[in-house]
């Protein structure tokens, strides 16, 4: 098991501004997944990037993968309100269990 | 397709007291089940994971335990509840074909 870092901890932008979120960890993975969470709700799944990948698309969301240097970033383009969240990566290796970690909090600003 | 329920949804509780919150799972089998606590505005700790019946591994000593007395049934409790208790539980299963993880609604404990 292993535990992603998420890079801001907090981070600010005015709506229709693109956020970015990176996430470092340590050994090699499977894939790594990225989740959300809105206050006070459970985590939702977001995106899911398998290691022989670099780079996968859903919706305004992009996700890359740096296995090299053992990194991800989670792109929001065209932020809305609704994007308000927790966002957490989790590196993750098959039949192992998900550490998440202390996640980046985003507010999206009118 | 699947859900899973968390009940209560929201609880408190004296100090001393004790705990049981419910996590149940429908629609898949033999489930990868999950406890996590998150304290106010923090990250997720990992409090418990089970791959089947009676078999559950704890991740941090503390004053918890689980059980999972059915397939798809997985409890969280405590004899005697700490402050330190407070905080947010969620339970999730994992689905194996795509590592993927899906969160029950969750519930908010206070103890006072």
């Amino acid at each position: 098991s292993q535990q992603g870092e998420e890079d801001p901890q907090a981070l600010s932008i005015q709506e229709g501004e693109n956020a970015t979120m990176n996430c470092s960890y340590k050994t090699s993975i499977n894939n790594l997944q990225w989740y959300r969470q809105n206050s006070g709700r459970g985590l939702v799944h977001l995106i899911l990037i398998r290691s022989n990948e670099r780079e996968k698309h859903s919706g305004r969301l992009r996700v890359t993968l740096d296995t090299s240097k053992k990194s991800s970033s989670l792109l929001i383009t065209a932020s809305r309100a609704a994007d308000t969240a927790s966002y957490f990566c989790a590196p993750g290796r098959r039949d192992d269990k998900i550490i998440f970690g202390k996640g980046t909090r985003l507010h999206i600003l009118p | 397709s699947q859900t899973i329920h968390q009940w209560p949804a929201t609880l408190v509780q004296p100090v001393g007291s004790p705990l049981s919150l419910e996590c149940t799972v429908e629609g898949t089998s033999n489930p990868n089940l999950y406890w996590y606590r998150q304290a106010a505005g923090r990250g997720l700790q990992l409090l418990f994971y089970s791959i089947g019946i009676d078999q559950i591994s704890s991740e941090v000593p503390q004053n918890l335990s689980a059980s999972r007395p059915q397939d798809r049934q997985f409890i969280l409790s405590s004899k005697k509840l700490l402050l330190s208790d407070s905080g947010f539980y969620l339970c999730a299963w994992r689905q194996i074909s795509t590592d993927t993880q899906y969160f029950g609604p969750g519930t908010r404990l206070t103890v006072l």
